[in-house]
């Protein structure tokens, strides 16, 4: 089965900080990933995929994922955090029935 | 182009009653799924369907009913509520092949509580 750990469900960071959020995975297959992004009160939002081209993956707002099959990790980072990318982060892995399976998530705050 | 719309947005029921929670997609994916966010515990799937007529169970389907009679709609029914219910619903949609395969498009989410 397939399966998301999300290391951490609260970081904070200052303002212009690295952003780091880990997220392991576990897929008897090779798997497909994602990060997505949910602000307060509205949906998910996709961030980045990993779909078995290049490991190293960029999304939008300036976040980017590596996939490194050794360590079965796929962490998100950003370079210098904004207050705007203060939300919920959910790592996320494909199911062999179609589906995605989450991560419980990570709460990012972004102090002044 | 509306993506994946959820009716109502907010809702409150008492122990035992019923009601559907609706999704519509306008971009005529294949693969639609209801999902369920519980604060710690990430989203659930509950169930989903890979075509009109096709549907399957999540990891959380007790007290949810689903069915797909058109390509468009996935309605997800509880059939007599409890409190364990009380959650966030969102309905997701993708589609079956090309450069969109595997990427959910979600709802804006439907907030349940039942007393």
């Amino acid at each position: 089965a397939q399966s998301v750990t999300q290391l951490g469900s609260h970081v904070s960071v200052s303002e212009g900080a690295l952003v780091l959020l880990r997220c392991n995975y576990s897929s008897s297959v090779p798997p497909y990933l994602f990060w997505y992004v949910q602000y307060p009160n509205q949906g998910l939002q996709l961030l980045l995929k990993y779909t078995s081209a290049a490991t190293l993956v960029k999304g939008i707002n300036g976040f980017e994922a590596e996939f490194k099959k050794s360590e079965t990790s796929f962490h998100l980072t950003k370079p210098s955090a904004h207050m705007s990318d203060a939300a919920e982060y959910f790592c996320a892995v494909t199911t062999t029935e179609g589906g995605l399976r989450f991560g419980a998530g990570t709460r990012l705050t972004v102090k002044p | 182009n509306a993506g994946v719309t959820q009716t109502p947005k907010f809702q409150v029921l008492k122990t035992g009653q019923s009601m559907t929670l609706q999704c519509a997609q306008d971009m005529n994916h294949e693969y639609m799924s209801w999902y369920r966010q519980d604060p710690g515990m990430g989203l659930r799937l509950i169930h989903y369907s890979v075509g009109a007529g096709i549907t399957d169970q999540g990891e959380v389907p007790n007290g949810y009913n689903v069915s797909r009679s058109t390509t468009e709609d996935f309605p997800l029914r509880l059939l007599s509520a409890a409190p364990s219910q009380t959650s966030v619903y969102f309905c997701a949609s993708r589609a079956r092949g090309g450069p969109g395969a595997n990427v959910l498009t979600f709802g804006a989410g439907s907030r349940l509580t039942v007393l």
